[in-house]
C-alpha cells in the first residue's frame, strides 16, 4: 500500500448509528488532516494533527470526534449525525517540518449519506 | 487575512485548444500557492506547487502556472488540452510557516468537448 487510504470509500448510516472513518498513511508524514467537501463549497478544514497531538479544531460539531492513536492512523468517529453531514469526507497528510512546503497528500475519501 | 478566488466555477474547451483556468490569491506575506485536480469520486492530487524560487512553475500532465506578485494571481495553463483533462481543478495558498491552514479555492469544473 502506498500513499493515504481511506476506508470505507462508501459509508450509508441513520441519524441514531455509530460509525468511523479509517485513514491511514504510508508516507511517514508527521501531519494528518480531516477535510470536508460538500458540493458548492470550499473544503473544509475539520481538524489536524500533528505528531499526534491535534493543533487544529475548526469549530466542528461533537458529533464529530477524531481519534489519531499514531502518526500513521487517524479516525473520525460518527454519532447522531444530521442529513446535512453527508459529504466527502477527505483524510490528508503532510510532512510540516523547517523548510519543507508542506503540501497535502490526499486519500480517495469516504463518501457519506445520512438518511 | 488569507484567501483565494477562482473565476469561473465552470470553463469548457475544445479538445487541442489552450485551457487558462484562473486564481488570485489574498496574503499579507508572499505565500505557498498550490494547484490540486479532482477526478470524479477521487481525491485531490498535487499538479504543481510555487514555493518561492521560480516564477513559472511547471506541473505533471503538461499543466503549468505562472506566479505574478503584482497581480498576486498563480493561473494554471495547459497549451494544448485533452478529454483526459476534463476533473475539478483546486487553487490553494498556505503561509510559509507557522501554520497548518490551507485556504482552497471553491474549484474550477473543466469540461473538455471532442
Amino acid at each position: 500500500e502506498t500513499g493515504v487510504t481511506q476506508t470505507p470509500r462508501h459509508l450509508v448510516m441513520g441519524m441514531t448509528n455509530k460509525k468511523s472513518l479509517k485513514c491511514e498513511q504510508h508516507l511517514g508524514h508527521n501531519a494528518m488532516y480531516w477535510y470536508k467537501q460538500s458540493a458548492k463549497k470550499p473544503l473544509e478544514l475539520m481538524f489536524v494533527y500533528s505528531l499526534e497531538e491535534r493543533v487544529e479544531n475548526n469549530s466542528v460539531p461533537s458529533r464529530f470526534s477524531p481519534e489519531c492513536p499514531n502518526s500513521s492512523h487517524l479516525f473520525l468517529h460518527l454519532h447522531t449525525l444530521q442529513p446535512e453531514d453527508s459529504a466527502l469526507y477527505l483524510c490528508a497528510s503532510s510532512q510540516d517540518t523547517s523548510g519543507n512546503t508542506g503540501e497535502l497528500f490526499f486519500g480517495e475519501g469516504s463518501r457519506l449519506t445520512v438518511l | 487575512a488569507q484567501s483565494v478566488t477562482q473565476l469561473g466555477s465552470h470553463v469548457s474547451v475544445s479538445e487541442g485548444a489552450l485551457v487558462l483556468l484562473r486564481c488570485n490569491y489574498s496574503s499579507s506575506v508572499p505565500p505557498y500557492l498550490f494547484w490540486y485536480v479532482q477526478y470524479p469520486n477521487q481525491g485531490l492530487q498535487l499538479l504543481l506547487k510555487y514555493t518561492s524560487a521560480a516564477t513559472l512553475v511547471k506541473g505533471i500532465n503538461g499543466f503549468e502556472a505562472e506566479f505574478k506578485k503584482s497581480e498576486t494571481s498563480f493561473h494554471l495553463t495547459k497549451p494544448s488540452a485533452h478529454m483526459s483533462d476534463a476533473a475539478e481543478y483546486f487553487c490553494a495558498v498556505r503561509r510559509v510557516s507557522g501554520t497548518y491552514k490551507y485556504i482552497f479555492g471553491t474549484g474550477t469544473r473543466l469540461k473538455v468537448l471532442a
